[in-house]
């Protein structure tokens, strides 16, 4: 079966670009969670979706940022306009519905705002 | 609020022998999950070994087990026969589930490096 799959993997952009990331959870999994890894400040949750509707979108930093679940197989995280202190891996993990199941992640997609 | 400890940034071990990763969390609630992900430089964070708080039993993955204390709040993991793929970061999380909401908190990882 295919993992989480995430684009783009790696992202350069200029300040003040739009970036979109795109994250296909597993299939059958009805939890879909947004995070960001910085050597500063760790993991952090951005936001979490169940059965495509935002239930904790409390980590979401700023205004700049959105995230959208219009179907269970297709999420996106969008920033706009981008800065550098947006520069950050960005993963997406789902999860099935046990409820002690553990959180499946994609590879990530690296992001540079220059 | 919940947290999670690891207090230690790097580890080294030599290739075959046994390390110990410590972690320690904070809560109030009595039913919670346990795990400890490993995040390779590929960067893709893959599940090493769970832990149910209401067993009592210790998780354990091949050469991959757990000391769970829950008294203690104290969850570590031991990789015995250490071998140079296990060169990672580890993290440990905490999950609740509550009001029909999953909340994941994790540790901010131990970078462990097997040594040939």
């Amino acid at each position: 079966d295919a993992g989480v799959i995430q684009s783009p993997r790696h992202e350069v952009t200029e300040m003040g670009q739009e970036v979109t990331l795109r994250c296909k959870p597993i299939s059958g999994h009805n939890s879909l969670f947004w995070y960001r890894q910085t050597m500063m400040r760790g993991l952090e949750l951005l936001i979490y979706f169940n059965n495509n509707v935002p239930i904790d979108d409390s980590g979401m930093p700023e205004d700049r940022f959105s995230a959208k679940m219009p179907n269970a197989s297709f999420s996106t995280l969008k920033i706009q306009p981008s800065e550098p202190r947006d520069s950050a891996v960005y993963f997406c993990a789902s999860k099935d519905r046990a409820v002690g199941g553990e959180l499946f992640f994609g590879e990530g997609s690296r992001l540079t705002v220059l | 609020a919940q947290t999670v400890t690891q207090s230690q940034p790097e580890m080294s071990v030599q290739e075959a022998e046994t390390v110990t990763l410590s972690c320690t969390y904070d809560t109030s609630e009595n039913n919670y999950y346990l795990f400890w992900y490993k995040q390779p430089p590929s960067r893709q964070m893959i599940l090493v070994i769970r832990q149910e708080a209401y067993k009592q039993q210790n998780a354990t993955e091949n050469r991959f087990s757990v000391n769970f204390q829950k008294a203690a709040k104290s969850f570590s993991l031991k990789i015995s026969d250490s071998q140079l793929g296990d060169t990672a970061m580890y993290f440990c999380a905490f999950m609740k589930f509550a009001s029909g909401t999953y909340k994941y908190i994790f540790g901010t990882g131990t970078r462990l490096k097997v040594l040939a």
